[in-house]
């Protein structure tokens, strides 16, 4: 199973809700990762975990929560959230966070009113 | 730090015909990965092919080859025999082989249409 799955498809919240993103991976996978997209760009890496523990925050804005409860499950925090914040949500995982092969899920895709 | 060049943002080809995408790159370091990523309008990233910069063999995956030139610092991808589902956007991306934290580096990417 070379899946990591990703809930919801599809997400419209307002500026002042509050709502979670939740990744999953069965994998056995050690290494999660959340990224950002915005229409015909790269993705932008957002956060980092490494067996559970925050490894890397690339100077997210603090509107934007991670939690990793457990190695399998990667979830993303949201509260007061900004228009310009609407892109593809990615969650990809790697065995480990030095190996290369990251496997990526369908994402979530945000729109903030 | 590490850059990836994409220049051309579309390429269209006619099915059952090739492709090659163009893709360069900068780097000080001598050992790393490079990869190209296919993301179709359904939206889930795949890898399509990987290449580790110590093996001058060209990596190949069915249809998918790369020309992997090192001193050019040159990584493109030739599509053979291209299909309807080769449509999407592909990115090239750099990825370290040393610490713990080294990051996949993505370029721009290039939206291929594949012609009927």
């Amino acid at each position: 199973d070379t899946e990591v799955t990703q809930t919801p498809k599809h997400l419209v919240m307002g500026m002042t809700n509050k709502k979670s993103l939740k990744c999953e991976q069965h994998m056995g996978h050690r290494a999660m990762y959340w990224y950002k997209q915005k229409a015909k760009k790269p993705p932008e890496l957002m956060f980092v975990y490494s067996y559970e523990k925050l490894s890397i925050n690339e100077s997210v804005p603090s509107r934007f929560s991670p939690e990793c409860p457990n190695s399998s499950l990667l979830n993303l925090h949201l509260h007061a959230l900004q228009p310009e914040d609407s892109a593809l949500y990615l969650c990809a995982s790697s065995q480990f966070v030095s190996h290369y092969e990251q496997y990526f899920g369908p994402g979530t895709r945000l729109t903030v009113t | 730090a590490q850059t990836v060049t994409q220049s051309q943002p579309e390429m269209s080809v006619q099915e059952a015909e090739t492709v090659t995408l163009s893709c360069t790159y900068d780097t000080s370091e001598s050992d790393y990965y490079l990869f190209w990523y296919k993301q179709p309008p359904s939206r889930q990233m795949i890898l399509v092919i990987r290449q580790e910069a110590y093996k001058q063999q060209n990596a190949t995956e069915n249809r998918f080859s790369v020309n992997f030139q090192k001193a050019a610092k040159s990584f493109s991808l030739k599509i053979s025999d291209s299909q309807l589902g080769d449509a999407a956007m592909y990115f090239c991306a750099y990825r370290s082989t040393t610490g713990a934290n080294s990051k996949l580096t993505f370029g721009k990417g290039i939206t291929l249409s594949v012609r009927p």
